[in-house]
């Protein structure tokens, strides 16, 4: 059984503070990696995917995957209210497993003012 | 505007009977997929098509049906046989690896 796993939370951070994210995977064949931000009622909406080793950066969010340890996490920079949602991690295993993601628990993420 | 769209947003239904929940694409994407969320949980692939009038289950297909006549379009039917069908349904398409959901539907069966 391939697993992606995710401490649920909450996670609570002060306004301005870095969030991080964690999340580990089972299958060590992973090829892609992807966080999702899900606010309450609504659906997943992608806000990062990595690939490779190290880190990936877009404006006030940071993806960093160790494919040796398995494990990839998500870094956010002066965290605002606005943040505050579920954060889903999902993994694409590669190979024949076209598009097929699995995802972890999700974290809830609570940023306060 | 491109984007996926899913309709009805809530839907109600009485046990015993089939619904059938609609999503449509105009991004071009070749696959698309449903998943289904309870509350608390991740999301579980239901069914999967990476082309026309091809389909395969996911890991919940049991009571579910599909078809995928056009590019566009991917209809999921809840039939009766599906046990606990009230969840969040959620549609998505990809390109490469990277899939876009749409709104969800919310499906209550009572």
């Amino acid at each position: 059984q391939k697993e992606v796993e995710q401490n649920s939370g909450p996670l609570s951070v002060p306004e301005g503070a870095i969030a991080s994210l964690n999340c580990t995977y089972s299958d060590r064949g992973s090829q892609s990696f992807f966080w999702y931000r899900q606010y309450s009622g609504k659906s997943p909406e992608l806000i990062m995917f990595i690939y490779s080793n190290g880190d990936k950066e877009d404006g006030r969010f940071t993806a960093q995957l160790n494919k040796a340890s398995q494990y990839v996490s998500l870094l956010i920079r002066d965290s605002q209210p606005s943040d505050s949602a579920t954060y889903l991690c999902a993994v694409h295993a590669g190979g024949t497993s076209y598009g097929k993601l699995t995802f972890g628990q999700g974290t809830i993420l609570t940023v306060h003012p | 505007d491109g984007g996926i769209t899913q309709s009805p947003k809530y839907l109600f239904r009485k046990e015993g009977q089939n619904v059938t929940l609609s999503c449509e694409q105009n991004l071009n994407h070749d696959a698309m997929y449903w998943y289904r969320q309870d509350p608390g949980q991740g999301l579980r692939l239901i069914y999967y098509s990476q082309i026309v009038n091809d389909f395969q289950k996911g890991d919940i297909a049991e009571g579910y049906s599909v078809s995928r006549e056009k590019k566009e379009s991917f209809p999921l039917t809840v039939t009766s046989a599906q046990k606990n069908p009230t969840a969040f349904y959620l549609c998505a398409s990809s390109i490469r690896d990277e899939q876009y959901f749409g709104p969800g539907t919310r499906l209550t069966v009572t």
